[in-house]
């Protein structure tokens, strides 16, 4: 079964507006993080922001913002005010505490900022 | 600080040849991973290292890959013999473990072909 699911294989915004990309986790586990990445073109992997399952307040970092929903299972990122650089995969990953270290990934979703 | 370091990075070779792809961790990180990324898979975790020492090897594919972390600065991931189904993008990733919001950075990656 997957565990972490992001339904949007592809997201369009223009450049100021806000965009929500979606992520929906599967986990038994009570405590587990969930943290989202960003993956431009040129292929690196770079941590935007992280979100604690009892954390009590959405997690924010900039224009990035969580909206974590935890008995919907679901947390997804906001992007406030678009840039063109905000073009890129966004991947959703958890890590399950009461197991080991390893982050499971989601599919992507590929956001493109139109100017 | 410098970022996880991962060499080379980009390798193209034939089939059948030996591949050795190198990582440096994030000093003072005590947790390693190798990743595999796919257009067909996306990012899978292969292993990962826990105070030098291998935890979880679940998602190594074959016996044709192997990795090594002789100490806390330096890890190798190996396959041999190089099969064209391995083409993809290797990640190194390190991490402090102990503390829930910590994530996991990535290298550059390199960039596989076999051909």
């Amino acid at each position: 079964a997957q565990k972490i699911t992001q339904t949007q294989p592809g997201m369009f915004v223009q450049e100021k507006e806000a965009v929500t990309l979606d992520c929906t986790y599967d986990t038994s586990d009570p405590s587990y993080g969930l943290f989202w990445y960003k993956q431009p073109s040129s292929g690196e992997m770079i941590f935007l922001i992280y979100q604690g399952s009892y954390d009590q307040q959405n997690a924010t970092e900039g224009r990035y913002s969580l909206n974590f929903q935890k008995a919907r299972k679901s947390a997804n990122l906001v992007i406030s005010a678009s840039q063109l650089g905000d073009s890129a995969m966004y991947f959703c990953a958890m890590r399950e505490e009461g197991g080991s270290e390893k982050l499971v990934f989601g599919k992507g979703t590929k956001l493109t900022v139109n100017p | 600080d410098a970022g996880v370091i991962q060499s080379p990075r980009h390798e193209v070779t034939e089939m059948g040849q030996e591949v050795t792809l190198r990582c440096k961790p994030i000093s003072g990180h005590n947790s390693l991973f190798w990743y595999r990324q796919t257009m067909m898979r996306g990012l899978e975790l292969l292993i990962y290292f826990n105070n030098n020492v291998p935890i979880d090897d679940s998602g190594m594919p074959e016996d044709r890959f192997s990795a090594k972390m002789p100490n806390a600065s330096f890890s190798t991931l190996k396959i041999q013999p190089s099969e064209p189904r391995d083409s993809a993008v290797y990640f190194c990733a390190s991490s402090k473990t102990g503390i829930d919001n910590q994530p996991q950075h990535f290298g550059d990656g390199t960039r596989l072909s076999i051909l």
